[in-house]
């Protein structure tokens, strides 16, 4: 049983559209991530919500916005979509605002 | 601000050899420190971590690692690596900070295994 799920896995757009990426966990956390992983690996925070809350909002383009519908699920809406959105975007979550994070698979975005 | 380095970007080890991964951060406060394994189209996962106490942490897969603040480190080590430890290996630090939990990540170490 998966501890953190996102969907898709891959996903190939066009630029200009829109998408989005979907995270769950059902480990009972009550803090979520979204990371992003870009071509060189580097690993950077995005956002974060502590039970449907917003507490990180890092240097982000308003073209991405999250949303938490309860504090089990956070999903990632990207409008706009440009060639440097392109990257493995994961989400993570942690059972307090501090502490290890759980990390899921990851959703490669590939922007054509 | 919070940061952490990681020198080597590839490591290459043969199968049986030891291993150190090397890792320094910079944090204004008392840290919390990670170790995390990431294999090819995998999400990252935990190997060992600190908060406090013993400074030598034991993790999964053989890997303990050796928190030092007077050198700001936390080297990640195994005493025989196997071919399936090939991977990206990244160190984190972070902190019980009121600003929610920013961990920050180092930019990784690859380690290829010989056979």
């Amino acid at each position: 049983d998966t501890a953190v799920s996102q969907t898709p896995k891959y996903l190939v757009t066009q630029m200009g559209n829109d998408k989005s990426i979907k995270c769950e966990q059902n480990l009972g956390h009550d803090t979520m991530y979204w990371y992003k992983q870009d071509s060189k690996k580097f690993l950077k925070i995005m956002f974060s919500y502590n039970n449907k809350e917003l507490i990180i909002n890092e240097t982000v383009p308003n073209r991405f916005s999250p949303k938490s519908p309860d504090k089990a699920h956070l999903n990632l809406h990207i409008n706009s979509l440009e060639l440097g959105d392109s990257a493995v975007y994961f989400c993570a979550s942690s059972q307090q605002t501090y502490g290890e994070l759980f990390f899921g698979e990851g959703s490669r975005l590939t922007v054509l | 601000a919070q940061s952490v380095t990681q020198p080597d970007i590839h490591i290459t080890v043969s199968e049986g050899a030891s291993l150190e991964l090397r890792c320094n951060y910079s944090y204004g406060a008392t840290p919390y420190l990670f170790w995390y394994v990431q294999s090819p189209g995998q999400g990252l996962q935990l190997l060992l971590k600190y908060f406090s106490g013993d400074t030598l942490v034991q993790g999964i897969k053989g890997f303990e690692a050796e928190f030092k603040r007077s050198q700001s480190s936390f080297n990640l080590r195994k005493p025989s690596v196997h071919w399936s430890d090939a991977a990206e290996y990244f160190c984190a630090v972070g902190g019980r900070t009121g600003g929610g939990n920013k961990l920050t990540f180092g930019t990784g170490t690859q380690l290829k295994v010989e056979l």
